[in-house]
């Protein structure tokens, strides 16, 4: 089945360690784009990238680093530098019949928690 | 810039009664609106969107929405609740044409009671 698969579902990290999240997509996706969820605060735009090799910071970039070498995969970085990175990260991707409208399909999130 | 506003956080409703969850919205320029629903711990999934023509969209689930233009607002309705209907509902929009990311509400909880 088709679909954006992110991993680890749920994820523990001690202070001052980085941790990469796995986002990966057989959708044919050209664009890819990280959100970081907190509560109350709705979804805020981390990082994206329209093509490979090619990428944007969002509203919350500081702290977080991505990279895009392969169409299917956009891995997001959380590094130590990110002072409250306990959320819940959400990857997303646009078919290309509707890149103009910004409509995304989202993956099932990951949760990670700073202990 | 864009930027939405969605005016309740949280929405308690009776089972089998209606709803309206409120959306607006500040662009000075043509938008695409959307609704989403998030269940807990999922990712979101898209209930439906306004690209154009018909001001009164219909999606899933039983869902409606009315885009007005001069009141700058999309709130979304549902005239009788279920159970399964508790969820989080998130309001975005992006720029018409402008191939922009989309701009999420903080989102509203809806708590259906039986």
């Amino acid at each position: 089945d088709g679909g954006i698969t992110q991993s680890p579902k749920y994820l523990f990290r001690k202070e001052g360690q980085n941790v990469t999240l796995s986002c990966e997509q057989n959708l044919n996706h050209d664009a890819m784009y990280w959100y970081r969820q907190d509560p109350g605060q709705g979804l805020r735009l981390i990082y994206y990238s329209q093509i490979v090799n090619d990428f944007q910071k969002g509203d919350i970039a500081e702290g977080y680093s991505v990279s895009r070498e392969k169409k299917e995969s956009f891995p997001l970085t959380v590094t130590s530098a990110q002072k409250n990175p306990t959320a819940f990260y959400l990857c997303a991707s646009i078919p290309p019949a509707r890149s103009n409208t910004g409509e995304l399909f989202f993956g099932e999130g990951s949760r990670l928690t700073v202990l | 810039a864009q930027s939405v506003t969605q005016l309740d956080s949280q929405v308690p409703v009776f089972e089998e009664a209606p709803v309206e969850l409120r959306c607006n919205y500040s662009s000075s320029v043509s938008v695409y609106l959307f609704w989403y629903v998030q269940y807990p711990n999922q990712g979101l999934q898209l209930l439906l969107k306004y690209l154009s023509g018909s001001t009164l969209v219909k999606g899933i689930n039983g869902f409606e929405a009315e885009f007005n233009k001069s009141q700058t607002s999309f709130h979304l309705r549902k005239p009788s609740v279920h159970i399964s209907d508790t969820a989080e509902y998130f309001c975005a929009v992006s720029r018409v044409s402008g191939n922009t990311p989309l701009v999420f509400g903080k989102g509203t909880r809806l708590s259906v009671i039986a």
